[in-house]
């Protein structure tokens, strides 16, 4: 079947310190892959995403870079900020309408 | 343009009661998705829709309810609310399938306890 597996946290960061975030999955043939982050109070938002093996998604200075070899899509910023303080879960989508989320990986960054 | 709305945004329920998550969006997307979100449990689709009367279960569906007679709105009815419904839930909405763009539109959450 269909499932993600993110690294638990929570992850605790000084201001400026570089961040990852491991996610792998299983999946059938080929399923595009998401980066969803949920600031506090707030529902969850699309960071990034990539659709194909080898594809770098990007945003606000996040990346995540597509490894079908090792079925990962590792969350990287390399020097993280207060804002960035949030929850952050890894998706996919197969076929058809379902999303599978990871359980999702709390950050606090702290100055 | 105010997305994907959901309310309530916190309510306690006895068990036994009934209630109706209420979500709205104006974005004309096709597709709706409710979800829960359960502490270290990630999310768990509920049930979607694909258009205006057409729903289908999502992994779990078991104590829940919806109708979208609408394009815009996608209710969620706990028929006999119980403590194992007790968690965070999302309405959710997209243009397409999310293969091409992926982008899931959430609301902001609806909080229920059962006691």
């Amino acid at each position: 079947g269909n499932s993600v597996t993110q690294m638990e946290g929570p992850v605790t960061l000084s201001e400026e310190a570089f961040l990852t975030i491991n996610c792998t999955y299983t999946a059938t043939g080929y399923p595009s892959l998401f980066w969803y982050v949920q600031y506090p109070g707030e529902g969850l938002q699309l960071l990034l995403k990539a659709t194909k093996a080898d594809d770098k998604g990007s945003n606000k200075g996040f990346e995540a870079t597509y490894r079908k070899e090792t079925t990962s899509f590792h969350l990287e910023k390399g020097s993280v900020q207060v804002s960035d303080s949030a929850v952050y879960f890894c998706a996919l989508i197969r076929t058809g309408n379902q999303f599978y989320f990871g359980t999702g990986t709390s950050l606090t960054v702290i100055p | 343009n105010a997305g994907v709305t959901q309310t309530p945004k916190f309510r306690i329920l006895k068990i036994g009661q009934s209630m109706t998550l209420q979500c709205t969006q104006d974005m004309n997307h096709n597709y709706m998705y409710w979800y829960r979100q359960d502490p270290g449990m990630g999310l768990k689709l509920i049930y979607y829709s694909v258009g205006a009367g057409i729903t289908d279960k999502g992994e779990v569906p078991n104590g829940y309810n919806v109708s979208r007679s609408t394009t815009e709105d996608f209710p969620l009815r706990l028929e006999l609310a119980a403590p194992s419904q007790t968690s965070v839930y999302f309405c959710a909405s997209s243009y397409s399938s999310g293969g091409s763009s992926g982008e899931l539109f959430f609301g902001e959450g609806s909080r229920l306890t059962v006691l």
